[in-house]
């Protein structure tokens, strides 16, 4: 009963470089998420996936990329970290875009960009 | 929901006290409510959600929450707080906007129970 899987938990990166953030989720979920949570600004929507095989921008999309690999799985992918990304990022799911029945979320990578 | 307000950024409150976290919104259409509690180094989890029916709506660990839709609030309570409540709590919408759902957070509350 894994739920929401995110890799890796904790990464310093450094000015410049790349990463990507791994989610993946067994629920069967369609929908998939990826918020950043900063101090005194809640959770803001980076990219969505409504169903597999889409992918639409959030709030905050500048500096990231996405792919929605299959329907288990949803990446996120800095190219080139800046200062202004070091913050929490969690991959959510939802059984269905309305959000009708809540989002699971993962728990989070911890990134830190110098 | 044009916007999810969540007046108190901190709420201390003693073991054992009531509690009321406020969560209101903005909206003209019909929404679906959410709230989610955040343990430290966590990600969220979801504790009630209001879809229709019976206004009052009880969760998970004794939280309940009423929507009041002449308000628009739907404001988070327990009768008796533990020390393990401490946490971050949001409140969330979803909504139907041109065409798509739009689910929108709010800023968190942070209770600290108090021993």
């Amino acid at each position: 009963n894994a739920g929401v899987t995110q890799t890796p938990k904790f990464q310093v990166l450094k000015t410049g470089q790349s990463m990507t953030l791994q989610c993946a989720q067994d629920m069967n979920h369609n929908s998939m998420y990826w918020y950043r949570q900063d101090p005194g600004m809640g959770l803001r929507l980076i990219y969505y996936s409504a169903s597999e095989g889409t992918t639409d921008k959030g709030e905050v999309p500048n500096g990231y990329n996405v792919s929605r690999l299959n329907k288990r799985e949803f990446s996120l992918r800095l190219e080139s970290a800046a200062p202004s990304q070091t913050s929490v990022y969690f991959c959510a799911s939802s059984e269905l875009a309305t959000g009708t029945y809540g989002y699971t979320f993962g728990s989070g990578t911890r990134l830190t960009v110098v | 929901a044009q916007s999810v307000t969540q007046l108190d950024s901190q709420v201390p409150v003693f073991e054992e006290a009531p509690v009321e976290l406020r969560c209101n919104y903005s909206s003209s259409v019909s929404v679906y409510l959410f709230w989610y509690v955040q343990y430290p180094n966590q990600g969220l989890q979801l504790l009630l959600k209001y879809l229709s029916g019976s206004t009052l709506v009880k969760g998970i660990n004794g939280f309940e929450a009423e929507f009041n839709k002449s308000q628009t609030s739907f404001h988070l309570r327990k009768p008796s707080v533990h020390i393990s409540d401490t946490a971050e709590y949001f409140c969330a919408v979803s909504e139907r906007s041109s065409g798509t759902y739009k689910y929108i957070f709010g800023t968190g509350t942070r209770l600290k129970v108090l021993a």
